[in-house]
């Protein structure tokens, strides 16, 4: 059975100070992985699809990066409006499925 | 493009009665799927049409609970009788690719 993980449950930050948010997984072969965002009172949104360890995909102040078990969402310089909960999510090969992890609510801090 | 759309957005129920969810996917994706989100269980998968066919229900809790997509551009998730278990927020996403885009949710209670 395909399980996620992420940590830390919440993260607080100070605006401009960057950190990362974790997620590691086990699945049998993957497929995907995946990072969503989630406002409060909103649908999950579609940031990242990773395929395959070593591959990284950036979009503004986000960067994610893939290995064979874990994937970071590294947050540069973040800004208040970056606050939202961070999710993470894989599908398996021959199933079409995502199993989400429970997220990563980040709060940044003016 | 008006992205996945839900109806309604809110809904408040008294336990024993019949609730609709409605969801119209993004045009000319082929794929459906129904979340539900809780505090303790996070996002869960109940069920997934490909091409309006149910393809797997096992996520879905208990017989209560039915979905049908009777078209491309519609679907339906049927909780009858509701209970007050069953409170949670209600999400359809649909998929052409590998990612899945979601709508905004139903937020359900059933007092």
């Amino acid at each position: 059975e395909d399980q996620v993980t992420q940590s830390p449950e919440a993260l607080r930050l100070q605006e401009g100070e960057s950190s990362s948010l974790n997620c590691s997984y086990t699945v049998s072969g993957l497929r995907g992985l995946f990072w969503y965002r989630q406002d409060p009172g909103k649908g999950p949104e579609f940031l990242f699809t990773l395929y395959s360890a070593g591959e990284e995909k950036e979009k503004e102040r986000l960067k994610a990066t893939l290995t064979k078990k874990e994937s970071f969402l590294h947050i540069t310089a973040p800004k208040p409006e970056d606050s939202a909960t961070y999710l993470c999510a894989v599908q398996d090969f021959g199933n079409e499925k995502l199993t989400f992890g429970t997220g990563t609510r980040l709060t940044i801090i003016p | 493009d008006a992205g996945v759309i839900q109806s309604p957005r809110h809904e408040v129920t008294e336990m024993g009665q019949e609730v609709t969810l409605r969801c119209k996917p993004i045009s000319g994706h082929n794929s459906l799927f129904w979340y539900r989100q809780t505090m303790m269980r996070g996002l869960e998968l109940l069920i997934y049409f490909n091409n309006n066919v149910p393809i797997d229900d096992s996520g879905m809790p208990e017989d209560r609970f039915s979905a049908k997509m009777p078209n491309a551009s519609f679907s339906t998730l049927k909780i009858q009788p509701s209970e007050p278990r069953d409170s949670a927020v209600y999400f359809c996403a649909s998929r052409q690719g590998h990612e899945q885009y979601f709508g905004p949710g139903t937020r359900l209670t059933v007092t």
